[in-house]
């Protein structure tokens, strides 16, 4: 049961590179969702996706890209990375609609040089 | 707007004792959940509990319990008999109306302490 895999785990890059985070997930969960997590402000949504092809903005979208042209997978782009996206990036998934309840991978630490 | 406030950013706790982390929301959703999510130091973030906003009863989940007052908008949690491996960042959390978009508080840092 892999659940939700990201890749990479660990990234380093210069200012003005693009990066693109992977997410994969086994479960065809509907909903899939990227935070990310900067010390002092917690989890902040970037983008979110009801299903193939739907995506929305969320808290802090600029500078992201998202697409999802399968159920499973929702990469994350960073298309001209800056210094102020350093930052470790969840994605995730709703495991229970009742609940809202999210299933999170391991996340990716992303360091912009 | 949705809104999650924790105002201890550090707590300690002796082994084997109880501690509560608070947690303050606001919302002008009818229906709302609450959840408390666990950090390690190692960084996964695990499921605690969850409150949904018309429950009668708070939710309690092994040694951890949510005291949930809706007048009072809280939703502290509750880790009894604390153990050295509840050692983690502790995040509340609040869904709105979009399932699964949740907003998150800023994090209270757990000690505990033989």
């Amino acid at each position: 049961d892999a659940g939700i895999t990201q890749s990479p785990r660990y990234k380093i890059t210069e200012t003005g590179r693009q990066v693109t985070l992977m997410c994969h997930q086994t479960w065809s969960h509907s909903y899939m969702f990227w935070y990310r997590q900067d010390l002092g402000h917690g989890l902040r949504l970037i983008y979110y996706s009801a299903a193939a092809d739907i995506t929305d903005k969320g808290e802090v979208p600029d500078g992201y890209v998202v697409s999802r042209s399968k159920t499973e997978n929702f990469p994350l782009t960073l298309e001209s990375a800056t210094r102020s996206q350093t930052s470790v990036y969840f994605c995730a998934s709703v495991g229970l609609a009742e609940t809202g309840e999210l299933f999170f991978g391991e996340g990716s630490r992303l360091t912009v040089l | 707007a949705q809104k999650i406030t924790q105002t201890q950013p550090g707590m300690f706790v002796q082994e084997k004792e109880a501690v509560t982390l608070d947690c303050t929301y606001d919302t002008s959703d009818p229906s709302y959940g609450l959840f408390w999510y666990k950090q390690p130091s190692s960084g996964e973030m695990i499921f605690l509990i969850y409150q949904g906003s018309y429950d009668q009863q708070n939710a309690t989940e092994g040694r951890y319990s949510l005291n949930f007052q809706k007048a009072r908008k809280s939703a502290n949690l509750v880790i009894s008999a604390s153990q050295l491996g509840d050692s983690a960042m502790y995040f509340c959390a609040m869904r709105g109306s979009t399932l699964g978009r949740l907003y998150f508080g800023r994090g209270t840092q757990l000690t505990v302490w033989p």
